[in-house]
This record gives structure tokens, sequence and C-alpha cells, in this order.
């Protein structure tokens, strides 16, 4: 099955740009997501981009595909402290199988 | 639309008792899920179902049972609870096999 890894932790100062990465190892993923998780909240879907796309930029947010290397990332631009939380990977491959990462959790410093 | 509901949002249980955790839809989705999630772990499909009457295991399905009797209902079962059940349980429903999903609040379980 696919697996789907990511660090554990980011830290970034407010105003600067944070860039979470993830590797997955299924070449057939057609969908990859990130999600955002607040604390004691469920997931929030933040955007996604399909495997046939290089990039896909959402106001703040850019996702950038690299097929070749199976890697994912997501850029947020001027982070803010509301952006603290934890940000998930997934991909979807097959029969409406989505796989998560562990999820990388993003502290905002004022 | 409310989306997706979960109640109850937070119930503690003794070894050995069962309960049933609900999942609501109101968004005429076919596609449902439950995942739970668990420190350094992410979050693992125990069940899931394409449709009204019919469901299937995921990754980790043992201890739990599904069905699917409405588009709209997708209880979760447990039978006989374990502190291994300790964790946070999400439901998830998509328009269809390849569409997004949209998770719950998420009900967290706590087993004594």
């Amino acid at each position: 099955g696919e697996d789907v890894e990511q660090s554990l932790f980011l830290s970034v100062r407010e105003g600067d740009s944070s860039v979470i990465n993830c590797t997955y190892t299924d070449s057939s993923s057609t969908y990859l997501y990130w999600y955002k998780q607040e604390p004691g909240a469920g997931l929030q879907l933040l955007t996604y981009i399909f495997s046939n796309m290089d990039m896909k930029q959402d106001q703040r947010l850019t996702v950038l595909l690299n097929k070749k290397d199976k890697h994912l990332s997501l850029r947020i631009a001027d982070t803010q402290t509301g952006d603290s939380a934890i940000y998930f990977c997934a991909g979807l491959a097959g029969y409406q199988k989505v796989t998560f990462g562990i999820g990388t959790k993003l502290q905002v410093i004022p | 639309n409310a989306g997706v509901t979960q109640t109850p949002k937070f119930q503690v249980l003794k070894t050995g008792q069962s309960m049933t955790l609900q999942c609501a839809q109101d968004m005429n989705h076919e596609y449902m899920s439950w995942y739970r999630q668990d420190p350094g772990m992410g979050l693992r499909l125990i069940h899931y179902s394409v449709g009204a009457g019919i469901t299937d295991q995921g990754e980790v399905p043992n201890g739990y049972n599904v069905s699917r009797s409405t588009t709209e209902d997708f209880p979760l079962r447990l039978l006989s609870a374990a502190p291994s059940q300790t964790s946070v349980y999400f439901c998830a429903s998509a328009r269809g096999r390849q569409e997004t999903q949209y998770f719950g609040p998420g009900t967290r379980l706590l087993v004594l």
C-alpha cells in the first residue's frame, strides 16, 4: 500500500514563509491533499492537487508536486499565528483509499 | 447544511463495555468512512462504505463493526471496548470514490 511520510515539526516566525514537505510511495496516486487540524478539531481540507499538475496556488497557499521524486510540498506565505496547527498530507490511490501522513505540527512564533 | 456530525464528542468506557459512535451527513454523499487518530500514527482507516448497504474493512477493522442502512448514517460499534481503542475517532464523507473527504469534529474515546 501507499506510504506517506512527513516531518513531525516545523517552527517559523510570524510573517515568514512556511514550507511543509511530504513524500509518498504510490506513483498511481491521483489526488494529493493537504489537510489542517487545529487543536481539538477535525480535519479541514486546505487544498489538493491532481497528479497531472505541477503547481497549484490558492491565495497564501502554494502546492508543488514533483512526480518524479514523489514529493509534495505546501508553502504558506506570510505565516500567521492562526496558521499554527497540524498539517496532514494525504494521497488517494486506487479504490478511494486515502492514506494520511502522521502530520507536521507547525508552530508560528509571534 | 450541517455537514458531517458526530456524537458523542467525548466518552469514557470501562473495558468490556460496548457502545456506538454516531456519524451522520446531510450532503447526500455516497462514500463514508471511519478513521482513528493516534499520536505518531496519523489517521488509520477502520471501515468504509461506498453506499447504503455496502461496507468494507479498512486498515484496522478488528474490534469494530459498521452498518450503512441509510445514505445519511454510518454508525461505528465497539463490541467489547479495550484500552487499545482509546483514541480520537473521525468520520468522513465524500461525494464519490475520488472526491474530497469532509471530516466530522471527532469523538474522543477513553477506555479504562
